[in-house]
Formats: C-alpha cells, sequence, structure tokens
C-alpha cells in the first residue's frame, strides 16, 4: 500500500512566525486532504488538494503530485494552531485515506 | 444541521465483553469508513462501506466487525477478539461514485476504554 511520511515530526514555534509542514508519499494518489486535529480529537478539514495549490486565511497548501509530496504553509502563527496536523492520501479504486504519523505543532505565546 | 455523530464519547467496558459504537449521518455521504487511532500515532483504517448492505475490511479489520443496513448508519462492534481494544475510534463519510474520489469528513469520535 501507499506510504506516507510527514516531517517534521514535532515543531515549537513563537506566535507571529511561519511555518512549513511536509507529506511525501510513496505512489500516485487521487486525493490528498489535511486535517488539524484540536485537543478533544475532533479532525477539522483543511484542505482537499490531490494536485494544486489552494489557500484559505494563513494557511496554504502545495501539492506536486508528479514528484509525489504535499506542503502546508502557516503564516502569522497563532496559539490557537496548536495541535496535531495531518496529511492523507489515497489511490487507486475506492476511497479509503491511508494517514502519515502527523505532525505536533506547539505555538507559544 | 448536517454532519457525522458517534455515540457515546466515551466508553467504558471489561475484558471480554463486546461493545458497539455508533456512527450516524445525515449528509446523504455513499460511503462510510471506522479508524483507529493509538496515543501519539495516526489514524488506521479498520473497516470501510461504499454502499448499502456492502463493506470491506481496511489494515486491522481482525477482531472488528460492522454493518451496513441503512445508507446513514454504520456501527462497529469491538469484539472480545480485538487484543488491545482501548483506543479512540473515528467515523468518516465521503460522496463516493466509483472510482470518483471525494474528500471525507470525520466524526467527534469515540474513547474506549477496557480494562
Amino acid at each position: 500500500g501507499i506510504q506516507v511520511e510527514q516531517s517534521p515530526p514535532d515543531l515549537i514555534l513563537q506566535e507571529g512566525a511561519n511555518s512549513t509542514l511536509r507529506c511525501n508519499f510513496s505512489d500516485s494518489v487521487n486525493n490528498l486532504q489535511w486535517f488539524h486535529q484540536n485537543p478533544w480529537g475532533q479532525l477539522i478539514n483543511l484542505f482537499y488538494i490531490p494536485s494544486g495549490t489552494k489557500q484559505n486565511g494563513r494557511l496554504s497548501a502545495t501539492t506536486v503530485a508528479t514528484e509525489r509530496y504535499s506542503l502546508l504553509y502557516i503564516s502569522s502563527s497563532q496559539t490557537t494552531d496548536s495541535g496535531v496536523y495531518f496529511c492523507a492520501v489515497g489511490g487507486g479504486s475506492g476511497s479509503r485515506l491511508t494517514f502519515g504519523e502527523g505532525t505536533q505543532l506547539t505555538v507559544n505565546p | 444541521d448536517g454532519g457525522i455523530t458517534q455515540s457515546p464519547k466515551y466508553l467504558f467496558r471489561k475484558e471480554g465483553q463486546n461493545v458497539t459504537l455508533s456512527c450516524e449521518q445525515n449528509l446523504n455521504h455513499d460511503a462510510m469508513y471506522w479508524y483507529r487511532q493509538d496515543p501519539g500515532q495516526g489514524l488506521r483504517l479498520i473497516y470501510y462501506s461504499q454502499i448499502v448492505n456492502d463493506f470491506q475490511k481496511g489494515d486491522i479489520a481482525e477482531g472488528y466487525s460492522v454493518s451496513r443496513e441503512k445508507k446513514e448508519s454504520f456501527p462497529l462492534t469491538v469484539t472480545s477478539a480485538q487484543k488491545n481494544p482501548t483506543a479512540f475510534y473515528l467515523c468518516a463519510s465521503s460522496i463516493d461514485l466509483g472510482r470518483l474520489i471525494y474528500e471525507q469528513y470525520f466524526g467527534p469520535g469515540t474513547r474506549l476504554t477496557v480494562t
């Protein structure tokens, strides 16, 4: 099956800093999603981005499918951005997702 | 108000008992999924269903069972055969039109503790 690798595993920032989270995957995909898991465990959809670039406020994402990676950019980080960020990919027929291990982001005031 | 509901939020059981976790969606989504999350790890797929009365095993199906009798509902039973059932269980759903892939949305999860 598809392998998903996220980096870095942990990231500590000061409020206002920018960051880039990376997701590498081992095979071609037709689905790629970025999620933020809040402290209560809820997975919040950030982007559905199997290819191309999208922006939503301070967050943006880029997927280069031919090179098998995706990047999530967080600008002007806030303490509420803290949590775990997951990349999940799907390929072939069917709609199952394979998750990476996540990036634990801590934003300090 | 459309969404995915999971109940209960917290569940405690004694070892050797079967337990059923509920997942309901009113989004009119075709496909539904069950994932398991252990502390500090990503999600792993247990079972998924793309249509009523049909479902497929995911990566870690042993010790679990599901049914899909209605489009809106996809209950998961954690059986006594599951060796390490204590975990956070998340249900998801998506539109599914054959080979077309759509975004998955998640419920709030159920934390199961077995002692």
